[in-house]
């Protein structure tokens, strides 16, 4: 079955600008969470949606970065007026309700100039 | 903050030959998971091992935890190539009924034809 996708794959904002970053997780998969990769480093853990229900976005760097999941499938992370430091991947992962492995997408490598 | 250590940071081999990553982390896991990550690519999940399982296999891969000395090791046997890419461990401190992955900062491994 097809896995996790996300779009853009690849996004050059100019600062100040926003941008809106999408992740469709594999079906039927009940949580949803996003990470940020910067270069060289691990992932790290930004939000985790349950459902359509956020339950955790303690990773979340800053009041510019907002997450959603509106109908429990399709997640958005909008990150407004873009830093150069938000300059990262963007990594979107899923997982099946009672499971423990974290399914990932190929990530969005956002760049801000 | 990342809670993960990987050691070392950088290993390049033969092909055919064993590589071994280790992992050391900080506080109580469920479970610790690796990772690989090809350049430019999302993550791919290895294998998991819960925190009551002292070594596990699969295929050319053999993992351990000592949750005494919070300490993870992989080895990947007979190389190949294809091997090539950078190794993530990953902690679960809830197992699945809560959030996020703690990843480590990865190990690159080269393996040379």
């Amino acid at each position: 079955g097809a896995g996790v996708s996300q779009s853009p794959r690849y996004k050059v904002a100019k600062r100040g600008q926003d941008v809106a970053l999408r992740c469709d997780p594999i079906s039927g998969h009940v949580s949803l969470f996003w990470y940020q990769q910067a270069l060289g480093q691990g992932p790290e853990f930004l939000t985790y949606f349950q459902n359509e229900a956020q339950l955790d976005k303690s990773g979340l760097p800053s009041d510019r970065f907002f997450a959603e999941r509106p109908e429990g499938s399709v997640s958005t992370l909008k990150i407004q007026r873009t830093q150069q430091e938000d300059s990262a991947v963007y990594l979107c992962a899923s997982r099946r309700g009672g499971g423990e492995t974290q399914y990932f997408g190929p990530g969005t490598r956002l760049l801000v100039l | 903050s990342q809670q993960g250590e990987e050691d070392p940071q950088a290993l390049s081999i033969q092909e055919g030959e064993n590589a071994t990553m280790n992992c050391s982390y900080k506080t109580s896991i469920n479970n610790l998971q690796w990772y690989r990550q090809n350049s430019g690519r999302g993550l791919v999940h290895l294998i998991l091992i819960r925190s009551n399982e002292r070594e596990k296999h699969s295929g050319r891969l053999r993992v351990t935890l000592d949750t005494s000395k919070k300490s993870s090791s992989l080895l990947i046997t007979a190389s190949r190539a294809a091997d090539t890419a950078s190794y993530f461990c990953a902690t679960d401190l809830y197992g699945g009924s809560q959030g996020n992955l703690i990843f480590g900062k990865g190990t690159k491994l080269s393996v040379k034809p």
